[in-house]
């Protein structure tokens, strides 16, 4: 089976301009979930969609962070005004259904100077 | 506030021995527990899993351990190959949050 498609695999930005990432998960995959990891640390988790609705976007900072899943399918995750502390690695991950693993993207890798 | 956390930033272990990674977590209300292997410049791939009702799952050369009373699992590969160099995640799910909790990784290196 395919795996989960992201794009672009790197991004070079200066700060206050604006991103977006896309992805597309694995074929009858209803969770979907957008991970933020900066260099060091671990995934963090931002949002997670089942489906098309949002079932946690607790630590999302939505004042310049965004977010949607089209169709039930693929999604994209937006950052306007980016920072410099929102250079990381994003990863999209998708799973068959609630308590099945997750499925990772290989990530884009977001620099922000 | 770590939930989930992985002491030991670096392990090396000679090829061929055992590598055992640790992991603790202070949420009582995590019931599954994961671990996920990293490649640089790939995503985590799923590795094991455990849920909570268990002490032990096996597959192949790879056995999780959980100990609930002490908040504590680890991961045990027998025997060690070149190929098991990579950062290894510990995850948990549960306390009332679907998504995953990470912790920081330990980065196993395979000596030859």
């Amino acid at each position: 089976e395919a795996g989960v498609a992201q794009s672009p695999r790197y991004k070079i930005i200066e700060k206050r301009q604006s991103v977006a990432f896309w992805c597309n998960p694995i074929s009858g995959h209803a969770t979907l979930y957008w991970y933020q990891q900066i260099l060091g640390q671990g995934p963090k988790l931002l949002i997670q969609f089942q489906n098309n609705g949002v079932v946690d976007d607790s630590q999302l900072p939505k004042d310049r962070f965004s977010a949607e899943r089209l169709k039930g399918v693929d999604s994209t995750l937006k950052i306007q005004p980016a920072k410099l502390e929102d250079s990381a690695v994003y990863l999209c991950a998708s799973s068959l259904e609630d308590f099945s693993p997750l499925h990772f993207g290989n990530g884009t890798r977001l620099t922000v100077t | 506030d770590q939930q989930v956390k992985q002491n030991s930033p670096s392990l090396s272990v000679q090829e061929g021995r055992i590598s055992i990674l640790n992991c603790d977590y202070t949420n009582s209300m995590f019931d599954y527990f994961l671990w996920y292997k990293k490649y640089p410049a790939e995503g985590p791939t799923f590795l094991i899993s455990i849920s909570s009702i268990k002490d032990k799952n096996e597959d192949g050369r790879f056995t999780v351990f959980l100990n609930k009373s002490a908040k504590h699992l680890s991961l045990h590969i027998v025997p060690s190959q070149p190929g098991d160099s990579a950062v290894y995640f510990c995850a948990a799910r549960g306390g009332g949050a679907d998504g995953l909790t990470f912790g920081k990784g330990t980065h196993l290196i395979i000596q030859p």
